[in-house]
């Protein structure tokens, strides 16, 4: 089994341009998360999904928008990336509830 | 400010000696879970607390949950560089539809 995987691992954009983060998990997990880790920040939950076809706004969801059109995908879109939004990315699920978090690898993205 | 607060944010000790990490509060905390990410990769699941006083162990690392459920701690005995990292500690919010992590301290084990 993989886990979770993420794509791709690292990323430049310029500002005002878009890109989609897809996580990728093989172990039926109903709940998967998207996180963004920062300096001194620790992670912050972006949106999260319960299951497939639902999805959640987290601590800072502004900027950024989930779908989640299969229970193994949670895919993370930046219609318009700013510089505030370089950070690493990661992705995450759990069987249910919010209990024992399996985590990809992450991804690391620069906005200039 | 952060609503889980982590001391000390950097611990370096030599191999062997023992070591404590605390994660703090001001609210009662329902779910506290502690990880640990090597650097440049995820985070892996250590071990999750939810009642007060509660003491968890797994190998040479032991968590506890004080009875007012709001601090944590994380201690290991007889470190090794394999315990080098950052430990997190985590925990849901009241309603259960959210979750926070502290900064993060990291640990550097001298062989």
């Amino acid at each position: 089994n993989a886990g979770v995987t993420q794509t791709p691992k690292f990323r430049v954009l310029k500002t005002g341009q878009s890109m989609t983060l897809l996580c990728a998990q093989d172990m039926n997990h109903e709940y998967m998360y998207w996180y963004r880790q920062d300096p001194g920040m620790g992670l912050r939950l972006i949106h999260y999904s319960v299951g497939e076809g639902t999805t959640a706004k987290g601590e800072v969801p502004d900027g950024y928008n989930v779908s989640r059109l299969k229970k193994q995908n949670f895919l993370l879109g930046l219609e318009s990336a700013a510089p505030s939004q370089t950070s690493v990315y990661f992705c995450a699920s759990s069987h249910e509830g919010w209990y024992e978090q399996y985590f990809g690898p992450g991804t690391r993205l620069t906005v200039t | 400010s952060q609503e889980l607060e982590q001391s000390p944010q950097s611990l370096i000790v030599q191999e062997g000696k023992n070591l404590t990490i605390n994660c703090t509060s001001s609210k009662t905390l329902y779910g506290l879970y502690w990880y640990k990410q090597k650097y440049g990769e995820g985070l892996i699941f250590l071990m999750m607390l939810q009642k007060g006083g509660e003491e968890k162990s797994h190998e040479k690392i032991t968590a506890k949950l004080d009875e007012k459920k709001q601090q944590s701690s994380l201690h290991i005995t007889a470190s090794q560089p394999s315990h080098a990292g950052i430990y997190l500690c985590g925990a849901l919010r009241q309603r259960g539809n959210d979750m926070r992590f502290g900064a993060g301290t990291r640990l550097t084990v001298k062989p």
